[in-house]
């Protein structure tokens, strides 16, 4: 099956640090991914939905200048938190999802990286 | 717009019994319907999906969820439960306009414990 990894899979840095999350697709090309936050015994929150070559297009209330995304090949897409403070720590998840817009193909997901601020 | 409804937070469930997860959406056209499983720091899981054809949709690990249009419900079913499936799960929507892309909208979870 798909195989998308994500690392690391644990940070833990001090407040003001950038730190950059990584999202692979190991066997298949991604043309989009997305980038999800979640908070304890919560739901999955969607962030933004990158598609390679191209902008990330941000939801509502996600600033953009603080979580930078780039996804500048069909295999890789990239999180950096910008100056990171403690109210950024989080559980991030991202997917990818292959075979253009309207594919009925499911959401692959990396195992997620657990983001703590101190 | 499209939601997804998880009603029950939690489902506890005696090993060997029927497990159903409940799962109700809402969304305009026929919708794409997803069942994906979290284990503790993880990513999620896919289990199957609904796109079209047979209500019975059958997925890994021995769960299968049955497509029901006119109750916008798209339920979760294991016939007999294992401790292993003690996790969180989670619904998902995708509406069928090319609008929507291939956002998922997810329901809140539901925490299933399965008791030896």
């Amino acid at each position: 099956g798909a195989v998308v990894s994500q690392h690391p899979s644990r940070v833990i840095c001090k407040s003001g640090t950038s730190v950059k999350i990584e999202c692979r697709s190991l066997d298949f090309q991604a043309t989009t991914m997305f980038w999800y936050r979640q908070f304890p015994k919560q739901s999955l929150m969607l962030m933004a939905t990158s598609n390679e070559g191209s902008k990330a297009t941000y939801e509502q209330g996600v600033e953009k200048d603080k979580f930078l995304i780039n996804h500048a090949s069909l295999t890789l897409s990239t999180l950096t938190v910008t100056s990171a403070h403690p109210e950024d720590s989080s559980f991030y998840i991202c997917s990818a999802s292959s075979l253009g817009e309207r594919s009925n193909q499911p959401q692959h997901f990396g195992d997620g990286t657990r983001l703590s601020i101190l | 717009a499209q939601s997804v409804a998880q009603p029950e937070d939690q489902v506890n469930v005696a090993e060997g019994n029927p497990l159903t997860v409940k799962c109700t959406y809402s969304v305009s056209g026929n919708p794409y319907l997803f069942w994906y499983v979290q284990y503790p720091n993880r990513g999620l899981q896919f289990l199957l999906k609904y796109i079209t054809g047979d209500n019975l949709v059958k997925g890994s690990y021995g769960f299968e969820a049955e497509f029901n249009k006119s109750q916008t419900s798209f339920h979760l079913k294991k016939p007999s439960a294992l401790v292993s499936d003690s996790a969180l799960y989670f619904c998902a929507v995708r509406g069928p306009t090319k609008a929507a892309g291939n956002k998922l909208t997810f329901g809140g979870g539901t925490r299933v414990l399965v008791k030896p």
